[in-house]
């Protein structure tokens, strides 16, 4: 199985700051790599797929890099809805999740 | 507009069985695996299982190998999960993800999920 680690697991920031989020991967994934936003009581969004590919209708704000073991979300920008938690998730293997990176606000 | 919609969640003891259903609509079901990810009180999300867009191929993670099944009937546009063997670690929400054209195991489209606990 495949691990994924996220850092740091809060992220306190201001709205207007920009929001730099790390995953990493246990062994090499390639570019296999998606990032999911969750709001309290609501279902994951996927935002990013295949490391840097923005999904439909996701905001020109989110932007992904990486690729093997080491990924990042970064949101250029902080808007008040982007307050919520980021998951970093691998296809390379079979899927597996990182725990989660709670972007709250300072 | 993609919709999906769990249900079949509820209360249900150790050893116990459910079935959880997901309509779809707003696209062509039949042309898309499906897949169930769940997430604990609390926790992280762990995918669950995943069905062929033709059901002929299904896949599981080894934590509920040989105790859940998934399956799909194209006719209805519903995706299934019939849970056996149920333990207290299943509880959680049960959520119905749509495969993206990027590949089966990115998840574009999700439900709201249902909800499933187990206990005495």
């Amino acid at each position: 199985e495949i691990v994924l680690t996220q850092s740091p697991a809060t992220l306190s920031l201001s709205p207007g700051e920009r929001a730099t989020l790390s995953c990493r991967a246990s062994q090499s994934v390639s570019s296999y790599l998606a990032w999911y936003q969750q709001k309290p009581g609501q279902a994951p969004r996927l935002l990013i797929y295949d490391a840097s590919n923005r999904a439909t209708g996701i905001p020109a704000r989110f932007s992904g890099s990486g690729s093997g073991t080491d990924f990042t979300l970064t949101i250029s920008s902080l808007e008040p809805e982007d307050f919520a938690v980021y998951y970093c998730q691998q296809r390379s293997n079979w899927p597996t999740f990182g725990p989660g990176t709670k972007v709250d606000i300072k | 507009e993609v919709q999906l919609l769990e249900s079949g969640g509820g209360l249900v003891q150790p050893g116990g069985s459910l079935r959880l259903s997901c309509a779809a609509s707003g696209f062509t079901f039949s042309s898309y695996a499906m897949n169930w990810v769940r997430q604990a009180p609390a926790k992280g999300l762990e995918w669950v299982s995943t069905v062929s867009s033709s059901g002929d191929n299904t896949y599981y993670a080894d934590s509920v190998k040989g105790r859940f099944t998934i399956s799909r009937d194209n006719s209805k546009n519903t995706l299934y999960l019939q849970m056996n063997s149920l333990r207290a670690e299943d509880t959680a929400v049960y959520y119905c993800a749509k495969a993206s054209r990027s590949g089966w195991y990115y998840f574009d489209y999700w439900g709201q999920g249902t909800l499933v606990t187990v206990s005495s």
